[in-house]
């Protein structure tokens, strides 16, 4: 089975400072991993995602994460937040079966 | 735009009643998935079909029933509906089937939120 946990349901920081969101994933085979990003009163959108090629992987607006296999993560990282990244952000795995199953999301506040 | 539609976008409704939110996936996507997005649950995956036919269930009530038809749209049956049934749905599409190692991202569309009164 998969399931990723995300620590800290919400996380505050200034603007110009590094954003840090955590995902920890259970997996009984190599998993393939997903950020994805929730703007107010939208779908949830693709930041990036890590299916085994470099392990660390390029997103969209900045954002980046490392595949780190020793320890079960796949944190979500920025080095300068800006207003705009203030959004709800979804960890999620994808292993066997059809499934994709989402962390229970990390509220980002960007304080000016 | 993600090219997934979703209607209505709003719907509020009275306990017992039965409403169905429709899917329209992306142009080419053979794969709808359902989740269900409440504030104490999280988003909670619910089914998912490919090309018209069942592939996984999740935590979908046996209230709730889904389809995907020939054109590939996609229903969501919700009965006898419970206030704690109010939520965000979501549908998204993919271009893969699924299976081992899904690498296909979903594209979700905008939601339907549901306010059982």
């Amino acid at each position: 089975a998969q399931s990723v946990t995300q620590l800290g349901s919400h996380v505050s920081v200034s603007e110009g400072a590094l954003v840090l969101l955590r995902c920890n994933y259970s997996s009984s085979v190599p998993p393939y991993l997903f950020w994805y990003v929730q703007y107010p009163n939208q779908g949830l959108q693709l930041l990036l995602k890590y299916t085994s090629a470099a392990t660390l992987v390029k997103g969209i607006n900045g954002f980046e994460a490392e595949f780190k296999k020793s320890e079960t993560s796949f944190h979500l990282t920025k080095p300068s937040a800006h207003m705009s990244d203030a959004a709800e952000y979804f960890c999620a795995v994808s292993g066997s079966g059809n499934q994709f199953y989402f962390g229970t999301g990390t509220s980002l506040t960007v304080i000016p | 735009d993600s090219g997934v539609t979703q209607t209505p976008k709003h719907l509020i409704t009275a306990t017992g009643q039965r409403v169905t939110l429709r899917c329209s996936p992306r142009s080419g996507d053979l794969s709808v998935y359902w989740y269900q997005q409440s504030l104490d649950q999280g988003l909670q995956f619910l089914i998912q079909y490919y090309n018209g036919e069942e592939r996984a269930k999740g935590n979908i009530l046996e209230r709730f029933s889904a389809q995907q038809f020939p054109d590939l749209h996609s229903e969501l049956n919700l009965s006898s509906l419970e206030l704690g049934d109010s939520a965000l749905y979501f549908c998204a599409s993919s271009a893969q089937e699924g299976g081992v190692g899904n690498t296909g991202e979903l594209f979700f569309g905008e939601g339907s939120r549901l306010t059982v009164l």
